[in-house]
């Protein structure tokens, strides 16, 4: 069974810096999808960024990049420029590619607070 | 843009009660998944459904949870009797068939049972 740990229970960093929050985990599996959400007070689950195995560049999108160690099994989360609107629980997840009816494995997640 | 609906938001019910709670995943996805978050606490899967039977269950998932498909666009998981444990926020996603990491979440039921 796959495992996710989030090491840090919460963070806080002033608005406009950057914050990395930081993610291992643990599998068999060679093909697989790594992912970090986005959860805040309205409980809602949003995707921040998906990272695929097998892909060796990091993903991108925007603000958020994530820093993928395939061997190292750790996949962080970087946020530049952090808005207090980037205030929420962060969770990282993961999910075997080999079968598509796959559930996620989530981490307990960071909280993240932007402070102005 | 489409997007996963549950029913009801809240849903506050007695012990030993059995609730349902609802879902309307995305029309054209055909992959449909439970989880649960107890306050506090990481998201949990519970069970996810294809082609109209369960393809994988957690061990949470035990014989007093079920799902169902009962039309067209519901998806539904039932609590036979539910216990003081089963409160926590309940999330569907779907997913459609030609992207398999894209799982859509709906914005949850939270569930209270006193």
């Amino acid at each position: 069974a796959q495992t996710v740990t989030q090491s840090q229970p919460e963070m806080s960093v002033q608005e406009a810096e950057t914050v990395t929050l930081s993610c291992t985990y643990d599998t068999s599996e060679n093909n697989y999808y790594l992912f970090w959400y986005k959860q805040p007070p309205s409980r809602q689950m949003i995707l921040v960024i998906r990272q695929e195995a097998y892909k060796q560049q990091n993903a991108t999108e925007n603000r958020f990049s994530v820093n993928f160690q395939k061997a190292a099994k750790s996949f962080s989360l970087k946020i530049s420029d952090s808005q207090l609107g980037d205030t929420a629980m962060y969770f990282c997840a993961f999910m075997d590619s080999g079968g598509g009816a796959d559930g996620l494995t989530f981490g307990k997640g960071t909280h993240l607070i932007i402070q102005p | 843009e489409p997007e996963v609906t549950q029913t009801p938001s809240h849903q506050v019910t007695q012990m030993g009660q059995e609730v349902i709670l609802r879902c309307v995943p995305i029309s054209n996805h055909l992959y449909f998944y439970w989880y649960r978050q107890i306050l506090g606490q990481k998201v949990e899967f519970l069970v996810s459904f294809y082609n109209n039977e369960i393809s994988e269950k957690s061990e949470i998932f035990d014989d007093q949870f079920s799902v169902e498909r009962p039309d067209g666009s519901n998806f539904t998981l039932k609590i036979r009797s539910t216990k003081l444990e089963d409160s926590a926020m309940y999330f569907c996603a779907s997913r459609p068939s030609w992207v398999p990491y894209e799982q859509y979440f709906g914005p949850g039921t939270r569930l209270t049972v006193t």
